[in-house]
């Protein structure tokens, strides 16, 4: 039983390049959440999904693009890198609808230059 | 939600207990108490969550007074693995939505030999 796992560890871009970040979870939960979190800045919550071929915006959408065409993975993509996304990103997952209780993947660092 | 206020830091003892608290003097009756940690380059880890009781699980206890004003993270027996920021936050439980996740400033705990 993995939990939630991302995939790159760490990536560095060049401004305008593309790229995915996969989540994965193991544990049946309908709930996935994209998070990044910059110094000094907590999370913020870029896309979720309620379920399988579901997503919604989170407070930070703008450069990003999500699918979720299968339960257990939730993709994360940036169509066009820039500085402004260099970050941590955290992907994470939940059982309950509403509940606070999110199971956590170990993060990507992103560095765009 | 209801506003938390948490020390900025705070040093333990290896093999002692941690106590830190959580004040949330505005908190509604709807609303519950949830405490995660975030170790160093790690994502987010979910600790414990309570509305009135207090509650216990492998990794801590959580007492809430009576008021329900304040509250307590109590890791019994402190080792220097438990040395992270800690988050105390409160929430509605609201079953027709994906909750986002916030984060404040948190306590920073040290432990030490």
């Amino acid at each position: 039983n993995a939990g939630v796992t991302q995939t790159p560890k760490f990536r560095v871009l060049k401004t305008g390049q593309s790229m995915t970040l996969l989540c994965a979870q193991d544990m049946n939960h309908e709930y996935m959440y994209w998070y990044r979190q910059d110094p000094g800045m907590g999370l913020r919550l870029i896309h979720y999904s309620v379920g399988e071929g579901t997503t919604a915006k989170g407070e930070v959408p703008d450069g990003y693009n999500v699918s979720r065409l299968k339960k257990q993975n939730f993709l994360l993509g940036l169509e066009s890198a820039a500085p402004s996304q260099t970050s941590v990103y955290f992907c994470a997952s939940s059982r309950l609808a509403g509940a606070l209780e999110q199971f956590f993947g170990p993060g990507t660092r992103l560095t765009v230059l | 939600d209801a506003k938390t206020t948490q020390p900025t830091s705070m040093d333990c003892a290896e093999g002692r207990a941690a106590n830190l608290p959580c004040n949330h003097s505005t908190i509604s009756g709807n609303e519950y108490v949830y405490w995660y940690r975030q170790i160093h380059s790690q994502g987010p880890q979910y600790i414990i969550h309570g509305l009135k009781n207090n509650e216990t699980n492998e990794m801590a206890s959580l007492i809430i007074t009576e008021d329900r004003k304040s509250s307590t993270l109590i890791l019994p027996h402190a080792t220097l693995r438990d040395t992270a920021v800690y988050y105390c936050i409160v929430r509605v439980w609201d079953t027709g939505t994906a909750s986002k996740l916030t984060f404040g400033t948190g306590t920073r705990l040290q432990v030490t030999l």
